[in-house]
């Protein structure tokens, strides 16, 4: 299957700095990727859409000045927290598309795993 | 609003057991439903189902779609320890590119 890479998987930060996500798709191009937030005993909720080239589509009540999204290439989508607090802290997961001629298949990171103290 | 409901929320059998996990949905311009398995980290998918009626089977795991009931099935034969996880039902749709949306998830726990 194809694969997809999230970096860090884990990071710690202090309150009021910024953190930078990567997620990239090693084996296939992805011009559409989500970003996922799922805190502790919760399902997987998705932050925004992003699609390479353009503005980041995000879902209703996600601050997109709190968390920045690029999508530069057909590879690699970031997330950036900007001034992160300790709400902030979560577990992230990106997932970028494969189309394919039968199916179109959704491949995940491995997620990260972020501490704001 | 497009909702995907799945119950129960938690399960505890003992190794042996049969599990039905269950996944029922709305969405306008369905495409496809789709289980995943969450251990410590990112979910790895289990099956996709566009079809009302065709089961898809991989090993002891199986599943189906209705979708004129809208909803869905996870079967899991002769649990083990090791199918100790979260369980995602995911509903995909027409227009959405593998944009998710996902149920809350079945913590399935299977004791020795």
């Amino acid at each position: 299957g194809a694969v997809v890479s999230q970096h860090p998987s884990r990071v710690i930060c202090k309150s009021g700095t910024s953190v930078k996500i990567e997620c990239r798709s090693l084996d296939f191009q992805a011009t559409t990727m989500f970003w996922y937030r799922q805190f502790p005993k919760q399902s997987l909720m998705l932050m925004a859409t992003s699609n390479e080239g353009s503005k980041a589509t995000y879902e209703q009540g996600v601050e997109k000045d709190k968390f920045l999204i690029n999508h530069a290439s057909l590879t690699l989508s970031t997330l950036t927290v900007t001034s992160a607090h300790p709400e902030d802290s979560s577990f992230y997961i990106c997932s970028a598309t494969r189309y394919g001629t039968v199916n179109t298949e959704a491949f995940f990171g491995q997620g990260t795993r972020l501490t704001v103290v | 609003e497009d909702k995907v409901v799945q119950s129960p929320l938690s399960l505890v059998v003992h190794e042996g057991d049969t599990v039905t996990l269950n996944c029922s949905y709305e969405v306008t311009n369905f495409r496809s439903l789709l289980w995943y398995k969450q251990e410590k980290k990112a979910p790895t998918f289990l099956f996709m189902l566009t079809s009302s009626g065709i089961e898809k089977k991989s090993g002891r795991l199986s599943s189906i779609l209705d979708k004129k009931e809208l909803f869905s099935i996870l079967n899991i034969t002769a649990t083990q320890t090791g199918d100790s996880a979260i369980y995602l039902c995911a509903v995909e749709k027409e227009t959405s590119g593998s944009r998710l949306t996902f149920g809350e998830g079945t913590q399935l726990t299977v004791n020795p």
